[in-house]
């Protein structure tokens, strides 16, 4: 079956350390993005990527890092400048990029930093 | 820029009775709207999409929604509602011309026996 998988489900590091979160998908599509879920803030945009070697910010990228050597690895780092880094961190990714085409998303990772 | 709100954080309903969940939004050009549901310790998955055509979109396990462009307005709808119906409910929105996909704050949707 075709899917996104995100590794680990759950995170816990040390303040201070930096985290690298994992995102395959063989969905075969183009486009991956990284969001972030916070209770009663719905999804923000981190990161996306819509071609290999090539990625833009979105709405929240301070303290977070990604690449995109390869079309079914998007991986998330998150540095230690991230101010407030425990949440819920959601991969996803679509067919073209296009704003008509839907989103596919990972089980997520729960990050907590302490 | 666009913005979407949901302005009900909670709902809980009665099993086997409707339910509306509300999501206005506000856009300078015309939209793609979508609907999706989470449920807990999970990803999201596509509810259904208004893209073109009929305002009136069907999508899986029973739900419909409404797109009402003079209320700029995309409600969701499911005429009964059962216990596996309980999660979370986003509604988002993307401008024609320009990939930036807008979530709203989300609905919790809480089916009471």
């Amino acid at each position: 079956d075709g899917g996104i998988t995100q590794s680990p489900k759950y995170l816990f590091r040390k303040e201070g350390q930096n985290v690298t979160l994992s995102c395959e998908q063989n969905l075969n599509h183009d486009a991956m993005y990284w969001y972030r879920q916070d209770p009663g803030q719905g999804l923000r945009l981190i990161y996306y990527s819509q071609i290999v070697n090539d990625f833009q910010k979105g709405d929240i990228a301070e303290g977070y890092s990604v690449s995109r050597e390869k079309k079914e690895s998007f991986p998330l780092t998150v540095t230690s400048a991230q101010k407030n880094p425990t949440a819920f961190y959601l991969c996803a990714s679509s067919i073209s990029g296009q704003s008509n085409s839907p989103l596919h998303f990972g089980n997520g990772t729960r990050l907590t930093v302490t | 820029a666009q913005s979407v709100t949901q302005l009900d954080s909670q709902v809980p309903v009665f099993e086997e009775a409707p339910v509306e969940l509300r999501c206005n939004y506000s856009s300078s050009v015309s939209v793609y709207l979508f609907w999706y549901v989470q449920y807990p310790n999970q990803g999201l998955q596509l509810l259904l999409k208004y893209l073109s055509g009929s305002t009136l979109v069907k999508g899986i396990n029973g739900f419909e929604a409404e797109f009402n462009k003079s209320q700029t307005s995309f409600h969701l709808r499911k005429p009964s509602v059962h216990i596996s119906d309980t999660a979370e409910y986003f509604c988002a929105v993307s401008p024609l011309y320009r990939e930036k996909l807008t979530f709203g704050t989300g609905t919790r949707l809480t089916i009471i026996p």
